[in-house]
């Protein structure tokens, strides 16, 4: 079966520096949610897009925007990078036919030095 | 932030024995699902629990939905090396799909 794909796997950037992370849902998944997972952390919830709407919205740093197009992939948008970024970052997508249920992807681990 | 609390933090057990662990949280969820999560990689769906009191399996998983909706556990029988991880429950309030709220997660390791 299909499965979030997200894409780069990998990130090395300098601080100050900018970073664009993308994700692409499961096929008729509706609904991407954002979530950063710091070393040994449990993933923090960052942001949400139902139907290219925002619908939630988390510890996310004015620094980072995002935003989901009509094919329903989402970007992360990050500038101005800190140390403290560096992070995996996944996407998870459901659609809201299926209460709950959300579906990760493999993430994208981001290095900034 | 909302916390899930955890436990335990790490398991270490043999092939054959059986693991529990749970989470338990101050407010109410309406959904708790169970994650289990491999070095590098995303969290992977286990078992997703819809209403109070509700016991669903998954193979040789068992998780339950606490009756007072703020508790939930998970069980692994007769565990094997594979099994070998990081379990998180994770908590969401409403059914229409909200964000979710993860526990601190519990690093099994089991000895062949």
């Amino acid at each position: 079966a299909a499965g979030v794909i997200q894409s780069p796997r990998h990130l090395i950037k300098e601080k100050r520096e900018t970073a664009t992370l993308k994700c692409y849902p499961i096929p008729r998944h509706d609904t991407v949610y954002w979530y950063q997972q710091g070393p040994g952390q449990d993933p923090q919830f960052l942001i949400s897009f139902y139907e290219k709407m925002q619908s939630d919205k988390g510890s996310i740093p004015d620094r980072f925007s995002a935003q989901q197009f009509s094919d329903y992939h989402s970007e992360l948008n990050m500038s101005s990078l800190e140390l403290g970024d560096s992070a995996l970052y996944f996407c998870a997508s459901r659609t809201r036919g299926l209460a709950g249920e959300q579906y990760f992807g493999p993430g994208t681990r981001l290095t900034v030095t | 932030g909302q916390q899930l609390n955890q436990s335990p933090q790490s398991m270490f057990i043999q092939e054959g024995e059986d693991v529990s662990m749970n989470c338990t949280s101050s407010s109410i969820f309406n959904t708790w699902l169970w994650y289990k999560q491999d070095p590098g990689e995303g969290p992977v769906l286990l078992i997703a629990l819809y209403k109070a009191g509700e016991l669903t399996s998954n193979g040789r998983l068992t998780a339950q939905f606490g009756i007072t909706r703020k508790d939930s556990f998970l069980n692994i029988s007769a565990s094997i090396p594979s099994d070998v991880g990081i379990y998180f429950c994770a908590g969401q309030r409403e059914t229409s799909g909200s964000r979710l709220t993860f526990g601190e997660g519990t690093q099994l390791t089991v000895n062949p």
